[in-house]
């Protein structure tokens, strides 16, 4: 079962941040939050996963509250091939936890 | 290209029809996996590879049948489907026991049966 829980769908303006919200507050404490998207009717990809501290690579940036319940995924200036599904997904990296997916998120990036 | 191919791209089949999709990896993992994605519906794990050796089997009907000869290479064989196993049908790969990216998937066979 999925351990997160993402909003259905949102929309951003192209070139503003998009800020993708995931509650996932039965995280354990070796569990990461990893987020992955796919675009229509591709395979999903890795975009960025983090502990307790924020992550940033040239993708997006992954910021965690202190506590751990949440975290929320920033695409700093979306563009039109932005537009996928966001999964966040909860999973401990150092075992054989299998990569659950839920709905995710559906983020449409207009014009 | 993400290191995961998958052949082919598109398969329609009939119901009495027998075919195989094809998974490879050029990644150095050591664990790959078989996805369900249904239309409108989140993905669905199907079966796990570890070393070779198939660790998890989630309920899935008999008429799929996945093979792991080797670690860079898994197949799913097919049979007697129903309409209803239409769906895209995704290969992924893992480093077990290792941090970082998690999986990398491949692009996906579109399996329609008619």
């Amino acid at each position: 079962d999925a351990k997160t829980t993402q909003p259905p769908s949102m929309d951003c303006a192209e070139g503003r941040a998009a800020n993708l919200p995931c509650n996932h507050s039965t995280i354990s404490g070796n569990e990461y939050v990893y987020w992955y998207r796919q675009i229509h009717s591709q395979g999903p990809q890795y975009i960025i996963h983090g502990l307790k501290n924020n992550e940033t690579n040239e993708m997006a940036s992954l910021i965690i509250t202190e506590d751990r319940k949440s975290s929320t995924l920033i695409l700093p200036h979306a563009t039109l091939r932005d537009t996928a599904v966001y999964y966040c997904i909860v999973r401990a990296a150092y075992n054989t936890d299998k990569l659950i997916f839920g709905t995710g998120t559906r983020l449409q990036v207009f014009p | 290209e993400t290191g995961v191919t998958q052949t082919p791209r598109h398969l329609v089949m009939g119901m009495t029809n027998k075919k195989s999709l094809k998974c490879e990896q050029h990644l150095g993992h050591n664990a790959m996996y078989w996805y369900k994605q249904s239309a409108k519906k989140p993905l669905e794990l199907m079966f796990v590879y570890s070393l070779e050796e198939r660790v998890e089997n989630n309920s899935v009907p008999s008429r799929f049948s996945p093979e792991c000869p080797n670690s860079s290479h898994l197949f799913l064989h097919l049979h007697t489907l129903q309409p209803e196993d239409s769906a895209l049908y995704l290969c992924a790969s893992s480093q077990e026991r290792a941090s970082g990216h998690g999986y990398t998937f491949g692009s996906g066979t579109r399996l329609t049966v008619v």
